[in-house]
C-alpha cells in the first residue's frame, strides 16, 4: 500500500534553516509528481511546491518562493523541501503528498503523508 | 491569484443530505476535488475530476461542477462524516485550496 513518511520538522528560530524528509514506498515513486501542502496551526491547507517526476518542473507559492527549495532522488524513494529564511509565519504542519494527474489541466492530490511539525519561533 | 471560497459550516441530522458548496471564478472550466479532514489526521481525498470517487470511498459522496460552483454533496450523512472538507482545482500551474468547510452531524 501507498506509505508516505515525513521527518525532519521541529522548533527553529526566525531566519533559521530546516530541511523536511517525506519517504515513499508502494509505488513506483519515479512515475509520480509529488507535493508539498502545509496547514497552520487552526487553519486551512496550502499548497506549498510541487515537483515533476524527473525534477525537471518546479513550482512554488508565492508565499515560499525563493526561500524554500523543493528536490527529490528517485533513487532512494525521496522526497524533500530544504526551508531557509524561516518566518513566524512559516509555523505549520508540512505534508507530502502523490500528485494524480490524468490530464494536463488536472492535478489532485490522491495519497497523503501524516505530516511533520514545523514551529519557528525565538 | 485564483481564490475558492467555501461556507465556514454546515450542519447535518444523520441520515439526511449535506451540500457543501466551492464557489470560483468560472469553477467549471477546470477540474475540482475534495478532501475530508478529520481532527488530528491528514486530509483524504474523496472526490476527483468533479464527480470520480477513489477506490474506498462510499457511495454516498457525490459531486458536480459547473457555472461558478462545485458541490461535495453527502447522502444519508453518518456520523463518521463529521469533518472539515476543502475543495481544490489546478490553476495556473498551482494547487488551489478552499477555504474549508466544517461539517457538523447534530
Amino acid at each position: 500500500q501507498v506509505q508516505l513518511v515525513e521527518s525532519g520538522g521541529g522548533l527553529v528560530k526566525p531566519g533559521g534553516s530546516l530541511r523536511l524528509s517525506c519517504a515513499a514506498s508502494g509505488f513506483t515513486f519515479s512515475d509520480y509528481y509529488m507535493s508539498w501542502i502545509r496547514q497552520a496551526p487552526g487553519k486551512g491547507l496550502e499548497w506549498v511546491s510541487y515537483i515533476s517526476s524527473s525534477g525537471s518542473t518546479i513550482y512554488y507559492a508565492d508565499s515560499v518562493k525563493g526561500r524554500f527549495t523543493i528536490s527529490r532522488d528517485n533513487a532512494k524513494n525521496s522526497l524533500y523541501l530544504q526551508m531557509n529564511s524561516l518566518r513566524a509565519e512559516d509555523t505549520a504542519v508540512y505534508y507530502c503528498a502523490r500528485v494524480g494527474r490524468i490530464s494536463p489541466d488536472l492535478r489532485f492530490l490522491d495519497y497523503w503523508g501524516q505530516g511533520t511539525l514545523v514551529t519557528v519561533s525565538s | 491569484s485564483y481564490e475558492l471560497t467555501q461556507p465556514p459550516s454546515v450542519s447535518v441530522s444523520p441520515g439526511q443530505t449535506a451540500s457543501i458548496t466551492c464557489s470560483g471564478d468560472k469553477l467549471g472550466d477546470k477540474y475540482a476535488c475534495w478532501y475530508q479532514q478529520k481532527p488530528g489526521q491528514s486530509p483524504v481525498l474523496v472526490i476527483y475530476q468533479d464527480s470520480k470517487r477513489p477506490s474506498g470511498i462510499p457511495e454516498r459522496f457525490s459531486g458536480s461542477n459547473s457555472g461558478n460552483t462545485a458541490t461535495l454533496t453527502i447522502s444519508g450523512t453518518q456520523a463518521m462524516d463529521e469533518a472539515d472538507y476543502y475543495c481544490q482545482a489546478w490553476d495556473s500551474s498551482s494547487f488551489v485550496f478552499g477555504t474549508g468547510t466544517k461539517v457538523t452531524v447534530l
